[in-house]
């Protein structure tokens, strides 16, 4: 159980466009679920909380206008880098919080973004 | 703010050895830690997950102490195998509920 998916696994997109990266629970209803980024040979850094039918809560440095993220239902989060940039280009990571916990987090396999 | 580390930053080690990573971390105010493994371009593996209240948790061939007062924790590798290399993840969980990941130890075993 406790099974997180990310789609797609890994995409390659054009500077200026933007992408849309998704992370689901399988097998349980999330009610928060954890946006990290992680540079190559680099540690992972939240970038965003977000909490179902709330808006999202950013880190500090992290440009909520250029990283859109959505929790529309308690099995579903999106991340939407808009306008995307070389620099963008990462292994993006989501963690998903069963309903009813106060600590647990499951992770996903990560969505590595290439922008060319 | 939290602050964690990890040393060393990269190991290598021929097989069969005994090994120790090492985590500190800034605010001893936390609520759990946790190590993960990760394999190149993947994501995260739980291997242990340790409370405050607790001090050390075991599987396998792995053990993990926690010192909260001293911020510290270490993780044993017994009898290390090939399989065993990747990156080595130490996460602290505050009680804001958000993890802080240490930078990470990247292990290799040799055969």
């Amino acid at each position: 159980g406790a099974v997180v998916s990310q789609h797609p696994s890994w995409v390659i997109c054009k500077s200026g466009t933007s992408v849309k990266i998704e992370c689901r629970s399988l097998d349980f209803q999330a009610t928060t679920m954890f946006w990290y980024r992680q540079f190559p040979k680099q540690s992972l850094m939240l970038m965003a909380t977000s909490n179902e039918g709330s808006k999202a809560t950013y880190e500090q440095g992290v440009e909520k206008d250029k990283f859109l993220i959505n929790h529309a239902s308690l099995t579903l989060s999106t991340l939407t880098v808009t306008s995307a940039h070389p620099e963008d280009s990462s292994f993006y990571i989501c963690s998903a919080r069963p309903r009813g916990s106060s600590y647990e987090q499951y992770f996903g396999p990560g969505t590595r973004l290439t922008v060319t | 703010k939290q602050e964690v580390t990890q040393i060393p930053a990269a190991l290598s080690v021929p097989e069969g050895e005994n090994l120790v990573l090492n985590c500190s971390f800034t605010d001893s105010a936390i609520y759990n830690l946790q190590w993960f493994r990760q394999d190149p371009g993947k994501g995260l593996t739980s291997l242990l997950l340790i409370q405050s209240s607790q001090r050390e948790q075991t599987s396998g061939r792995l053990n993990a102490s926690l010192d909260k007062s001293s911020g510290r924790s270490t993780l044993y590798i017994a009898a290390s195998q090939p399989g065993d290399s990747a990156t080595y993840l130490c996460a602290v969980m505050n009680y804001g509920q958000n993890f802080v990941f240490g930078p990470g130890t990247r292990l290799s075993v040799l055969p």
